[in-house]
């Protein structure tokens, strides 16, 4: 059974960086493409981008310019930096998998999310 | 963009009663919808796939149907399991993915 869990520090500061690992357990790195997806508390689900292991990337326009993505299929980890963070951008964040080459599709499997607070 | 419209925002029922949610998306999106079932303090959870499709181990008191622009999701016997909040998914575009701002379905 694939398991995906994310892991990084869960209060960065305004106008710093927040860095998120997603490993995967129970199944190949490969294959397939890896989505960031986030949840402010009490709203609703904002999809951030996907990245595959041939280094293709997707992302939503509205977060691009602060975006980056990256695969590591030694240790079967992909992760997320999202720089210059604000309040706005305090929210659980949930790494998912999903199968299309032609874009994002449906979210198979996810981790549990990790809450992540911009404060200082 | 596309964006993607949940009515109601909140829905109260019994159970036993069948349900009905709607996602309506701001142009065609062929069938390329998906439906999701979170929990509090849960990551959503998959149930129905290109509009109509179950998803492998979904109970199949839980449907889908529409195509083009307008899309629900049926429950046809709520049970107490099935009190959660539900989203829909748009993913027709090569490039982008959005969520409908989901629907809260409460015990009545």
């Amino acid at each position: 059974q694939v398991q995906l869990q994310e892991s990084g520090p869960g209060l960065v500061k305004p106008s710093e960086t927040l860095s998120l690992t997603c490993t995967v357990s129970g199944g190949s790195i490969s294959y397939y493409y890896w989505n960031w997806i986030r949840q402010p508390a009490g709203k609703g689900l904002e999809w951030i981008g996907r990245v595959s292991t041939s280094g293709n990337t997707n992302c939503n326009p509205s977060l691009q310019s602060r975006v980056t993505m990256s695969v590591d299929t030694s240790k079967n980890q992909f992760s997320l930096k999202l720089s210059s963070v604000t309040a706005a951008d305090t929210a659980v964040y949930y790494c998912a998998r999903d199968e299309a080459v032609a874009g994002p599709d449906r979210f198979d499997y996810w981790g549990q999310g990790m809450l992540v607070t911009v404060s200082s | 963009d596309i964006e993607m419209t949940q009515s109601p925002s909140t829905l109260s029922a019994s159970v036993g009663d069948r349900v009905t949610i709607t996602c309506r998306a701001s142009q065609s999106i062929s069938s390329w919808l998906a439906w999701y079932q979170q929990k509090p303090g849960k990551a959503p959870k998959l149930l129905i796939y290109e509009a109509s499709r179950l998803e492998s181990g979904v109970p199949s008191r839980f449907s889908g149907s529409g195509s083009g622009t307008e899309f629900t999701l049926t429950i046809s016997s709520l049970q107490p399991d099935d009190f959660a909040t539900y989203y829909c998914q748009d993913y027709s575009s090569s490039s982008m993915c959005s969520f409908g701002q989901g629907t809260k379905l409460e015990i009545k």
